[in-house]
């Protein structure tokens, strides 16, 4: 199994709502990360966990918040996003941090 | 700080002709390169990397890359381009603490 897995694909939610976007591994790769791409440009990191800790959060609002269960799963809660928030949010893992990254299709988020 | 620059923001190219996509890099010390590809309404994948050793890497589906240390340049090259391979694609550093720096991508458009 090769594959990172993102649900749910598509997300809408309104300003005031509460949801989580899920990502699951099983390569066993210690390392995992939350990116944010908005279309046509490159990824923006958001959180790195290595070995279930966080390792890299770069200054990522409050709104956003990361939590890693365990070695395979990975959460991104989302409360009081804005609109400039919508965006594509990639999953990604690692062997360990700084390796080769394994991407999931990603989440399309839209916040009205 | 470690960055890349892709100074082309589309390359257009026939269906079997050669492709390039260029990239260089501006480090301290040696240079980690990936190039990464993106398919519409898809996560990034992985192509290949540079780490040390040969100059000519090759990577998935029939792409390779020069690591040209005068010049500091990592273009990602394919010999006979297909429809298939039109895609965003991404020059990446690894700068500290194992964080890629992507590129702005380079939007390819293979024509039949």
């Amino acid at each position: 199994d090769t594959e990172v897995t993102q649900t749910p694909k598509h997300l809408v939610m309104g300003m005031t709502n509460k949801k989580s976007l899920k990502c699951e591994q099983h390569m066993g790769h210690r390392a995992m990360y939350w990116y944010k791409q908005k279309a046509k440009k490159p990824p923006e990191l958001m959180f790195v966990y290595s070995y279930e800790k966080l390792s890299i959060n770069e200054s990522v609002p409050s709104r956003f918040s990361p939590e890693c269960p365990n070695s395979s799963l990975l959460n991104l809660h989302l409360h009081a996003l804005q609109p400039e928030d919508s965006a594509l949010y990639l999953c990604a893992s690692s062997q360990v941090q700084g390796e080769k990254l394994f991407f999931g299709s990603g989440t399309q988020l839209s916040v009205l | 700080a470690q960055s890349v620059a892709q100074p082309e923001d589309q390359v257009n190219v026939a269906e079997g002709n050669p492709l390039t996509v260029k990239c260089t890099y501006s480090v301290s010390g040696n240079p980690y390169l990936f190039w990464y590809v993106q398919y519409p309404n898809r996560g990034l994948q992985f192509l290949l990397k540079y780490i040390t050793g040969d100059n000519l890497v090759k990577g998935s589906y029939g792409f390779e890359a020069e690591f040209n240390k005068s010049q500091t340049s990592f273009h990602l090259k394919k010999p006979s381009a297909l429809v298939s391979d039109s895609a965003l694609y991404f020059c990446a550093v690894r700068g500290s603490w194992g964080k890629l720096q992507f590129g702005a991508g380079t939007q390819v458009v293979v024509t039949p």
